[in-house]
């Protein structure tokens, strides 16, 4: 398997554009994740689907990010309009969940998109 | 709070020393355990589940203390290659979100 296929690796934009991640995850997993990574915040969940269904989209910072799944090999996140702050590292996970507890499932991630807004 | 709190370090360490992280949590509902590693410009993989009995991987191993709300790991014989970032991670009460720790930066030395 290829693992979790995210485009485009490296985003640069102006303030005001709109920007969309793109994530392939794992053929067969049941659970997409979005992250983001800063050095001052860390890796944070920002949303997260179990069969194409958002199951919890606290994590997103307000109502300028979206996600979506369409289908279960494709989930996008979008950013209209981006601001400098938005500046980081997105990850795309992806896991498979074998039993009716979370129990010992391991998320494998994408490489990320690096998100720059100028 | 933080709901996962780790030592930031970096700890540099030379090749072949033993060294230690500790991770505490503040959910005592949390029931699953993780040991993450990033490099550097890289995503983060899982290295080990942590078990409540604790558990051995080579050189690794992982203790986890429900009583106090943490979680250790213990790299045994270093080498150039452990080099990373290792982020201690849990699960929300019983769910699928994992809550991930801003990360220990391990830096072993010739």
């Amino acid at each position: 398997d290829a693992g979790v296929i995210q485009s485009p690796r490296h985003e640069v934009t102006e303030m005001g554009q709109e920007v969309t991640l793109r994530c392939k995850p794992i053929s067969g997993h049941d659970y997409l994740f979005w992250y983001r990574q800063t050095m001052m915040r860390g890796l944070e969940l920002l949303i997260y689907f179990n069969n194409n269904v958002p199951i919890d989209d606290s994590g997103m910072p307000e109502d300028r990010f979206s996600a979506k799944m369409p289908n279960a090999s494709f989930s996008t996140l979008k950013i209209q309009p981006s601001e400098p702050r938005d500046s980081a590292v997105y990850f795309c996970a992806s896991s498979q969940r074998d039993g009716p507890q979370p129990i010992q499932e391991t998320q494998y991630f994408g490489p990320g998109t690096r998100l720059l807004v100028l | 709070r933080k709901e996962v709190e780790q030592d930031p370090g970096p700890f540099n360490v030379p090749e072949g020393a033993t060294v230690a992280f500790n991770c505490t949590y503040s959910n005592s509902a949390s029931q699953s355990f993780f040991w993450y590693r990033q490099d550097c410009r890289k995503e983060p993989k899982l290295l080990m589940s942590v078990y409540s009995s604790g558990n051995e991987d080579g050189r690794f191993t992982a203790q986890l203390n429900r009583a106090s709300q943490y979680i250790s790991l213990l790299i045994r014989d270093s080498k150039l290659s452990d080099s990373a970032t290792y982020l201690c991670v849990v699960n929300l009460d019983n769910t699928d979100k994992l809550i991930f720790g801003t990360g220990t930066r391990l830096q072993v030395f010739p």
